[in-house]
This record gives C-alpha cells, structure tokens and sequence, in this order.
C-alpha cells in the first residue's frame, strides 16, 4: 500500500516554455500533498503544501507564480514550472498523506527536470 | 546551528556488517522522527518512524529516539548489499506536517 507514482520520470524543456508533472497517490486518499526540490547530494527542500480543493501554502523564496501547484482531487495533484529557466533544472519529488496518526508522507519516485 | 545534522558518509561497510545511522537536531518541539531510504535517483522510500523516546524494531532495523540527547539512530543488522543508498533521517513537530529533513548518508554494503 501508499504507493505515489509521478509522471512524467524526466523531462527536457527549451527555456521559457511551461512543464507539468503529475503526482497520483494510487491506492489511498490524500489529504495533503507536498512538493520538493533536491539538489544533487543535498537534501530535500520543501516547496509547497496543498490540500485538496484549496490553494496551495507555498515555502518562503518559492516563486508561487512560477511553481503553479493544484490539488484538484483526493489522488492528483500537479506542478508546473512556468516560463521554465536552466537554474529551475532539479529532481522534482512529490509526497502525500493521508493523514495517520504520525502525517507520514510517502514519497513519489520523483521527476528529473532538464531545461536547456 | 542547522536544525538536523546528519554525516553524509560516505559509509561503506563489508556484507553482514551492523550499520549505525545517526542525527543529531536542535528543536526540542520535534516529536515524530522518520528514516528514509534513496535509492539513486528515486523517491525516497519511508522505513520506519517513532514517536517521541524510545526503540522500535522491524526485521533487521531499529529506531532509537533519545530526546533528552536530541539524537536518533537507525541500526541495520546483517546488512545487505540491497541496502546500499542513501539514508535520510526526518522529522517534525506535533503542530503540523512540515518535515525537516538531513541530508542524507550515502551507504554501500559491499558483497
């Protein structure tokens, strides 16, 4: 069980174009949901929590009209990088609850953002 | 001071080995304390999590949480080549979902 799946695994863009990755919890209801950003050998960093049907509570110095994020449903949310630039190139990883007694977040497999 | 500290490694140990994986932190408001696995370029996997002091075990791992300490361990029994990846500790407090993560040990079990 709690298995997050994320689609698509990598992606190239040209610069200034907009990219979206979906992230789908698939065998439960997610509460919530979270995205990251992680840098090669660092840690993650967290951008934004969202909560389904509300806006999304962004981290500070993440640009929320840049890293347009919807909840739409239990099981879907999404990311997009507007006006995509080389220095947004990441390892882009998802995460949703469902809410346990410890908020555990289980992990998507996460997705590798090249723009060039 | 950052709020969790964790060695990166690299770790390498021989096939069969016990593994020590540690975290110090600084927040004395973090209650619930988690381990991940990364295998390279994958999402991290959740292994175990604790709430507040104390030990618990699953197959070959155990969490220890010594809040006085401000200090957590992953041990890792007869450790396995499948094992080696990157090890990151996380955690947070009772207020609200946010987890503040290390920054990960790298592992390698060697057959």
């Amino acid at each position: 069980g709690a298995v997050v799946s994320q689609h698509p695994s990598r992606v190239i863009c040209k610069s200034g174009t907009s990219v979206k990755i979906e992230c789908r919890s698939l065998d439960f209801q997610a509460t919530t949901m979270f995205w990251y950003r992680q840098f090669p050998k660092k840690s993650l960093m967290l951008m934004a929590t969202s909560n389904e049907g509300s806006k999304a509570t962004y981290e500070q110095g993440v640009e929320k009209d840049k890293f347009l994020i919807n909840h739409a449903s239990l099981t879907l949310s999404t990311l997009t990088v507007t006006s995509a630039h080389p220095e947004d190139s990441s390892f882009y990883i998802c995460s949703a609850s469902s809410g346990g007694r410890a908020l555990e977040q289980y992990f998507g497999p996460g997705t590798r953002l090249t723009v060039t | 001071q950052k709020e969790v500290e964790q060695d990166p490694g690299p770790l390498s140990v021989p096939e069969g080995a016990i593994v020590s994986l540690n975290c110090t932190y600084s927040n004395s408001a973090f209650q619930y304390f988690m381990w991940y696995r990364q295998y390279s370029r994958k999402g991290p996997e959740l292994l175990m999590y604790t709430y507040s002091s104390g030990n618990k075990e699953d197959g070959r791992f155990t969490a220890q949480v010594d809040k006085s300490s401000k200090y957590i361990s992953l041990f890792i029994r007869d450790s396995q080549p499948s094992d080696s990846a990157t090890y990151l500790c996380a955690m947070r407090d009772g207020s609200n979902y946010k987890l503040t993560f290390g920054k990960g040990t790298l592992l390698t079990v060697n057959p």
